[in-house]
């Protein structure tokens, strides 16, 4: 079956522009998680989707960034007025359903490149 | 405030002999701890995981060991391969509520196997 996917998986924009990233996880996983990767750095959580709950937004670093989960399934991260400090790889995880152990399955991430 | 820390960024081992990474946490409520493993340009990859309960996990060449009373926690490899080079990411869970859980993540230390 296939993994998480996550297109594009470079981006390359102008100071100010608004970006979106996509996220397909693997089918039939409910909990689905955004992280980001800045250099030399670890995986910082940003957004967390449960099923139909309200998604865990605690790790979101400024209101320029927003995400969605349509029905279930595909995520879009959104970050408006993109900043150089952006500048990362934007690493997407699902898992099938809670657990402690929480194994999460990453997609290959997109590297977002604010020039 | 970082709860998970790999203190070394890198470490460097002749193929053949034992690869030791280390991890430390803070947090006293994480009760699973998880190692991925990261090659360039591709997602992290579970490896092995430990529960709080447990003191050693073992699985062919990677045994994870974990020290409770000093929150320290070591991934093994042995015999280490050319193809154990990648970084290493140490990740703890914890649950934020409502059946949930969260992982936390070190930085992460690459490993270089030396053919």
């Amino acid at each position: 079956g296939a993994g998480v996917s996550q297109s594009p998986s470079n981006k390359v924009t102008e100071k100010g522009k608004d970006v979106e990233l996509r996220c397909d996880p693997i089918s039939g996983h409910t909990a689905l998680y955004w992280y980001r990767q800045s250099l030399g750095q670890g995986l910082e959580f940003l957004i967390y989707f449960q099923g139909n709950s309200a998604p865990d937004k605690s790790g979101l670093p400024s209101d320029r960034f927003s995400a969605e989960r349509t029905g279930g399934s595909v995520s879009t991260l959104t970050i408006q007025r993109t900043q150089q400090e952006d500048s990362a790889v934007y690493l997407c995880a699902s898992s099938p359903r809670p657990s402690a152990k929480n194994i999460q399955y990453f997609g290959a991430g997109t590297r977002l490149s604010v020039l | 405030d970082q709860q998970v820390k790999q203190n070394s960024p890198s470490l460097s081992v002749q193929e053949g002999r034992i690869s030791i990474l280390n991890c430390d946490y803070t947090n006293s409520m994480f009760d699973y701890f998880l190692w991925y493993k990261k090659y360039p340009a591709e997602g992290p990859t579970f490896l092995i995981s430990i529960s709080s309960i447990k003191d050693k996990n073992e699985d062919g060449r990677f045994t994870v060991f974990l020290n409770k009373s000093a929150k320290h926690l070591s991934l093994h490899i042995v015999p280490s391969q050319p193809g154990d080079s990648a970084v290493y990411f140490c990740a703890a869970s914890a649950p934020i509520g409502a059946g949930s859980y969260q992982l936390t993540f070190g930085k992460g230390t690459k490993l270089s196997v030396i053919p």
